[in-house]
């Protein structure tokens, strides 16, 4: 049962445009969700977070939207540099359970120059 | 952010020996380390959580007399790859918590890949 998400497992964007990643959860319990961006052969490197008590955060290019209602987060980056090609991954998690994070399978990013 | 390193980057052993990963904070006390591992273009699976002077936790379908963890010091969690086995060839990555900062981030290590010939 994948309880994280990423339906889409690679994105093309163009340099300067937006790029958008999607993330789906289905746990209703999840409180707390997280993007990281991974280079391959190297670990995950945090991006930004949101709790559930919000529904949108920025951090300079970088935001990420919570809808629960509809159980969906997205996370966009605008512009898009060449230097954000990677595999973004979205996690979850709650609070009560030992900061455990559950991953999604990751979206390849490419922004094309 | 915080740094955490793994050693080995990578290693090669033979089929049933058994291998050692180091997973160190380097600039913060990690009450809390996880244990992941990462087959080709998949996701980041949680093998086990460890906090600092008890047992590990792991997860459902996880040996844990197979991978056997230790976090012995607020720095330094270890995980051993016992009898190692050609389908335990993966990318192993630790990362590393300190709830008590009330962050839930948590730092990731570079990575450990392991092969089993």
């Amino acid at each position: 049962d994948q309880q994280v998400k990423q339906n889409s497992p690679s994105l093309s964007v163009q340099e300067g445009r937006i790029s958008i990643l999607n993330c789906d959860y289905t746990n209703s319990m999840f409180d707390y969700f997280l993007w990281y961006k991974k280079y391959p052969a190297e670990g995950p490197t945090f991006l930004i977070s949101i709790s559930s008590i919000k529904d949108k955060n920025e951090d300079g290019r970088f935001t990420v939207f919570l809808n629960k209602s509809a159980k969906h987060l997205s996370l966009h980056i605008v512009p898009s540099q060449p230097g954000d090609s990677a595999v973004y991954f979205c996690a979850a998690s709650r609070m009560d359970s030992s900061y455990k994070l559950i991953f999604g399978s990751g979206t390849r990013l490419l922004v094309r120059p | 952010g915080a740094v955490v390193s793994q050693h080995p980057s990578w290693v090669i052993c033979k089929s049933g020996t058994s291998v050692k990963i180091e997973c160190r904070s380097l600039d913060f006390q990690a009450t809390t380390m996880f244990w992941y591992r990462q087959f080709p273009k998949q996701s980041l699976m949680l093998m086990a959580t460890s906090n600092e002077g008890s047992k590990a936790t792991y997860e459902q379908g996880v040996e844990k007399d197979k991978f056997l963890i230790n976090h012995a010091s607020l720095t330094l969690s270890t995980l051993t790859v016992t009898s190692a086995h050609p389908e335990d060839s993966s990318f192993y990555i630790c990362s590393a918590a300190n709830p008590n900062s009330g962050s839930y981030e948590q730092y990731f290590g570079p990575g450990t890949r392991l092969t089993v010939t």
